[in-house]
């Protein structure tokens, strides 16, 4: 079974440019998550998807934004990128629907900013 | 405000040196608290779950405990291998849709 797939896994953008990131799940999870993880301050989550509806956000600005696609695919894009975006996206799928289940987490897309 | 905290930050140990790693939390309403392992590079990877205090969970040479507020892993007789970023998180009652990390507890194991 494949796991979960992300792309890019590593980019260079400078600041004001923007970024989308990919993610495909583990066939069957219907759940996809993001998180930001930096070395100061660990894994922050993102947003998490379940059937193409964002059902939770964390705190980052508006500048964060992402989608899931009706085959459960997910993008995140980060608008005017700023040095501090600098860190490892991480997705995350889960069987989730009415029962909870653990994450499982892809390689990451690791975005320098310039 | 919910909170998760690992310690120590970083523990280096001698190949078959025995310790624990902490993961104390305060939220209201735990759901489930998640065990992972990352190793430098990749993304985390899924070690235990345990949903009740006095739950234990074992794998190997780790074994997982948790408390009302707190959970322990416990490394036995640790192999270079082991070496690896071990982060906590957990899940509450009424978002388990978002889970919350701990920053991690990086350990080496020296042969």
């Amino acid at each position: 079974k494949a796991g979960v797939t992300q792309t890019p896994r590593y980019l260079i953008k400078t600041r004001g440019q923007q970024v989308t990131l990919s993610c495909s799940p583990i066939s069957g999870h219907r759940s996809v998550s993001w998180y930001q993880q930096t070395p100061g301050q660990g894994l922050q989550f993102l947003f998490e998807y379940f059937s193409e509806t964002q059902r939770n956000k964390g705190n980052f600005p508006g500048r964060f934004s992402g989608r899931q696609f009706s085959n459960s695919r997910s993008e995140m894009n980060v608008s005017t990128l700023e040095l501090g975006d600098s860190a490892l996206y991480l997705c995350a799928s889960s069987q989730q629907g009415i029962d909870t289940g653990e994450l499982f987490f892809g390689e990451g897309s690791r975005l320098t900013v310039l | 405000e919910d909170q998760v905290t690992q310690s120590p930050e970083a523990l280096r140990l001698q190949e078959g040196e025995s310790s624990s790693l902490n993961c104390s939390y305060t939220v209201s309403g735990l759901r489930g608290l998640f065990w992972y392992r990352q190793d430098p590079g990749k993304g985390p990877e899924f070690l235990f779950t345990l949903y009740s205090a006095g739950e234990e969970k074992e794998k190997e040479r780790l074994k997982a405990t948790l408390t009302k507020k707190e959970s322990f892993l416990h490394i036995t007789a640790p192999k270079p291998e082991d070496s690896a970023t071990y982060l906590c998180a957990v899940q509450v009652k009424y978002n388990f849709n978002k889970f919350y990390f701990g920053s991690g507890t990086k350990l080496n194991v020296k042969p």
